[in-house]
């Protein structure tokens, strides 16, 4: 069980805009900033936003994410068929003293 | 462009030793920390450790506590994890990843290496 909760699934129609939450606690959301990525299957890894809301460059900006409380959220506007991918939310957990991440959500574009 | 490639990964016995590394390049290695996170088959990213540019600061995950170990050589540009007592749930893709940030409470991975398989079983 993650300390990070998040739908296990998500699904949406090109160029609709779709939004993926991550649900914490005290010691982790609501302490510290959150980032989020992307992954494709039998990849590695990418970078999608850090600092809850920062864009790395060459992400296109059609991702957003922000941050409320003990809750983050990240959406993909103007959704394409490359990004069916699990996207995952991660944090650092001050109790746990470990970085956590939620157990992701399997984008599907319909 | 940061660059970093794993290997090590193979089929060991439970209860058996490994040890993976990680070669980082394009990027001033003994200044970032760095960490081991894994993909077990079927299941999320797990976060397993961190150590900071100098060594000075390690984290681990409780469920890696006394059994693995993070180390790095500056001198190389090399990342380490010795892994002892394997248990089959110790079977996933492990990845190294670059920290970027100021500290670890809000530091984030970017990039990642392209994995190696260690597979757990008799």
């Amino acid at each position: 069980q993650s300390v990070l909760t998040q739908s296990p699934s998500a699904s949406g129609t090109p160029g609709q805009r779709v939004p993926i939450s991550c649900s914490g606690g005290s010691s982790n959301i609501g302490s510290n900033p959150v980032n989020w990525y992307q992954h494709f299957p039998g990849t590695s890894p990418k970078l999608l936003i850090y600092n809850n809301s920062q864009r790395p460059s060459g992400v296109p900006d059609r991702f957003s994410g922000s941050k409320s409380g003990t809750s983050a959220s990240l959406a993909i506007s103007g959704l394409q068929s490359e990004d069916e991918a699990d996207y995952y939310c991660a944090t650092w957990d001050d109790s746990l003293n470990s970085l956590v991440f939620g157990g992701g959500t399997k984008l599907t574009v319909l | 462009e940061a660059q970093l490639v794993e290997s090590g990964g193979s089929l060991t016995q439970p209860g058996g030793s490994l040890r993976l590394s990680c070669v980082a390049s394009g990027f001033t290695f003994n200044t970032q920390g760095m960490n081991w996170v894994r993909q077990a088959p079927g299941k999320g990213l797990e976060w397993i450790s961190y150590i900071s540019g100098s060594s000075n600061y390690i984290y681990y995950a409780d469920s890696v506590k006394g059994r693995f170990t993070i180390s790095r050589d500056n001198a190389r540009n090399s990342l380490y994890l010795q892994m002892h007592s394997l248990r089959a749930d110790d079977t996933a893709v492990y990845y190294c990843a670059r920290a970027r940030g100021s500290s670890v409470k809000v530091m984030w991975f970017d990039p990642w290496g392209q994995g190696t398989l260690v597979t757990v079983s008799s």
